[in-house]
């Protein structure tokens, strides 16, 4: 089954600095990926996605990039903010996409 | 994005009781609906697929007729946990996803069971 999994369990930024958040999966047959954040006491809720035939994917001050050759992802927050303070998710999904199956998680805290 | 729905929010029940967990989605039609457990500072851990109108599928070692799913309808999913112990206080969380238009899947905000 899929295994995805966090280098970091916790990152400290101070506001306004970038932050980056990895992400290792096992699963070669792992073909989407979602990045989660989930305040305290609430659900996760989507940031951004991506896809495997995909390398890099930008939204808005978030982008994510995908490595397939080592199997890595990384949330790369740009001007963290107090707000972005959270526990961040990756997720994946194989080929037929059915099942998400969620990482271990990394707590970011933002300094002002 | 779409709308889940989880109620109650939280609930605190007697050892040995039953629980039942609802989910709704509001402004679409689920085909497949996810629950998940998270215990603190850890992961969401997936306990079934449940599609709607047919019986849920559990991961393994989740235990089918302690934590029973019902999808009777497109909008709602309910868990109840069934004799529930203190080992079963966690966040429980569902998600619900329209395989038939190929959307993400959208998380409820979560029911924090507590046992005594």
């Amino acid at each position: 089954g899929e295994n995805v999994g966090l280098h970091l369990p916790t990152l400290s930024v101070q506001e306004g600095d970038n932050s980056i958040i990895n992400c290792a999966y096992s699963n070669s047959a792992s073909d989407y990926f979602i990045w989660y954040k989930q305040e305290s006491g609430k659900g996760p809720q989507f940031i951004i996605d991506i896809r495997s035939n995909m390398d890099k994917r930008q939204g808005q001050r978030v982008t994510v990039l995908l490595n397939k050759t080592v199997k890595h992802l990384s949330l790369q927050i740009a001007a963290t903010q107090p707000g972005d303070s959270a526990v961040y998710f990756c997720a994946g999904q194989n080929t037929g996409g059915f099942k998400t199956i969620f990482g271990a998680g990394t707590r970011l805290f933002v300094k002002a | 994005g779409a709308v889940v729905s989880q109620h109650p929010s939280w609930v605190i029940c007697k050892s040995g009781t039953s629980v039942k967990i609802e989910c709704r989605s509001l402004d679409f039609q689920a085909t497949t609906m996810f629950w998940y457990r998270q215990f603190p500072k850890q992961s969401l851990m997936l306990m079934a697929t449940s599609n709607e109108g047919s019986k849920a599928t559990y991961e393994q070692g989740v235990e089918k007729d302690k934590f029973l799913i019902n999808h009777a309808s497109l909008t709602l999913s309910t868990l109840t946990v069934t004799s529930a112990h203190p080992e079963d206080s966690s966040f429980y969380i569902c998600s619900a996803r329209d395989f038939s238009m190929n959307t993400e899947a959208f998380f409820g905000q979560g029911t924090r069971l507590t046992v005594v």
